[in-house]
């Protein structure tokens, strides 16, 4: 069982709010990674780092940023929600090497209302 | 462009069938190939993974294959059972930059009925 934490679970907020969605590993890994996932479809990568102090955007066009200040941490946050921001957020590490699984959070399902 | 395809769709089997599910992919240069499987509400967890050299990697009652000529992997679950039920997804990885570049299918829902 991987040790990769995201919180909250289920979130429902208004239109305009800040969301910070929060992520954590206790396993060490340095590649981090956002993905965000809609019924029936296929995962995106939104953001990725490679370590500490490294970020880089995704495939798919995002409104949010990320933060990677320490290994074990990776938040993403919404300066200004939308509905259209509404959908499953899925956290996810791995080892440095490309061969190595990645490990995901149980998600966060947002409803932006 | 890159891709991955799955298929079916959808899967419905009874408890101790066996099943396949099938996945064709266009990514170059390839890297590696994994399952992953997805339970509903959680996040997907690793099944396999297979290098261009590898034809058969088994977890269990989960045997996945590789044709990296034809660029095609299987996913073959023996004696299924209930909690077998999820979604299957297939991942391939490109060697074409650091990240090694994941892309993903839209996987398979597999429900096993008793």
């Amino acid at each position: 069982e991987a040790d990769i934490y995201q919180t909250p679970r289920y979130l429902v907020i208004g239109t305009g709010k800040k969301i910070t969605l929060e992520c954590s590993q206790t396993m060490g890994h340095d590649k981090m990674y956002w993905y965000q996932q809609d019924p029936g479809m296929e995962l995106h990568l939104i953001h990725y780092s490679y370590g500490v102090n490294s970020t880089e955007k995704g495939d798919l066009s995002s409104e949010s940023t990320v933060s990677r200040i320490r290994t074990e941490h990776f938040p993403l946050t919404l300066e200004s929600a939308r509905p259209s921001h509404t959908s499953q957020y899925l956290c996810a590490s791995s080892r440095g090497e490309s061969n190595q699984p990645q490990h995901f959070g149980d998600g966060t399902r947002l409803s932006i209302l | 462009k890159n891709q991955v395809e799955q298929s079916p769709q959808s899967l419905i089997i009874l408890e101790g069938k066996n099943c396949t599910l099938q996945c064709n992919y266009t990514v170059s240069p390839f890297s590696n190939l994994r399952w992953y499987k997805q339970d509903t509400g959680r996040g997907p967890v690793s099944l396999t993974i297979m290098t261009f050299s590898e034809n058969t990697k088994s977890n269990g009652r989960y045997t996945a294959t590789l044709d990296a000529d034809t660029k095609q992997s299987s996913l073959h679950i023996t004696a299924s059972q209930l909690s077998d039920s999820a979604s299957y997804i297939c991942v391939v990885s490109d060697r074409g930059s650091t990240l090694g570049r994941l892309y993903f299918g839209r996987g398979t829902q597999l429900t096993v009925w008793p």
